[in-house]
């Protein structure tokens, strides 16, 4: 079935650092891909989404794109702030359904 | 309302206890769908209904789990005497369409299990 790996955290950063978390996945058909992210003590938020090959998405300063011939879509930002602490999470849809990753804790100290 | 609403927000239960968990999706969303979230880990897919109509309880993991949405709006989920391994976070969304529509999620309800 289809699924998702990504980078295990957690992940600690220092403010204006460049982020890079990896996620590669295995799908049969042609997947939607996206980033949420899960801000403590809140719910999970659609952070970006690319729906076909070499489509890039971005939000906030985050991009990510996808790349269908190394079956990736990693989540990058050029210069990360302390309100970019979360727990990040990568995830597929081919259909209705979300398929996500283990998630991975991001912790940007001043 | 402007989110989607899960209450409660906690809940502690004992072992053998039978618990329901409610879903409030946003106005207007035909679609609706149940996540577990184990500690440390992603959501998993539960069951998911569109309207009224229940098409997909794969991922329920066991007879003791049930779900529904009588009316296509307000959903419930329940699940009959409760295990200790039925503590987690479960994640409501709603959505207007499937997945490419981009889910909404509810702030989730944390079931420990003692």
């Amino acid at each position: 079935g289809d699924s998702v790996t990504q980078m295990e955290g957690p992940v600690t950063l220092s403010e204006e650092a460049f982020l890079t978390i990896n996620c590669t996945y295995t799908a049969t058909g042609y997947p939607s891909l996206f980033w949420y992210v899960q801000y403590p003590g809140e719910g999970l938020q659609l952070l970006l989404k690319a729906t076909k090959a070499d489509d890039k998405g971005s939000n906030k300063g985050f991009e990510a794109t996808y790349r269908k011939e190394t079956t990736s879509f990693h989540l990058e930002k050029g210069s990360v702030q302390v309100s970019d602490s979360a727990v990040y999470f990568c995830a597929l849809s081919d259909g209705p359904l979300l398929t996500f990753g283990t998630g991975t804790r991001l912790t940007i100290i001043p | 309302g402007a989110g989607v609403s899960q209450s409660p927000r906690y809940k502690v239960a004992k072992r053998g206890q039978d618990v329901a968990l409610r879903c409030d999706p946003i106005s207007g969303h035909v679609s609706l769908f149940w996540y577990q979230q184990a500690l440390g880990q992603g959501p998993e897919f539960l069951t998911y209904f569109q309207n009224e109509a229940q098409l997909d309880k794969s991922g329920l993991p066991s007879d003791r789990f049930f779900a529904e949405r009588p009316e296509g709006s307000v959903s419930t989920l329940k699940i009959q005497r409760t295990q200790q391994e039925d503590s987690a976070v479960y994640l409501c969304a709603s959505s207007l369409g499937g997945a490419s529509y981009g889910y909404t999620f509810g702030s989730g309800t944390r079931l420990t299990v003692v």
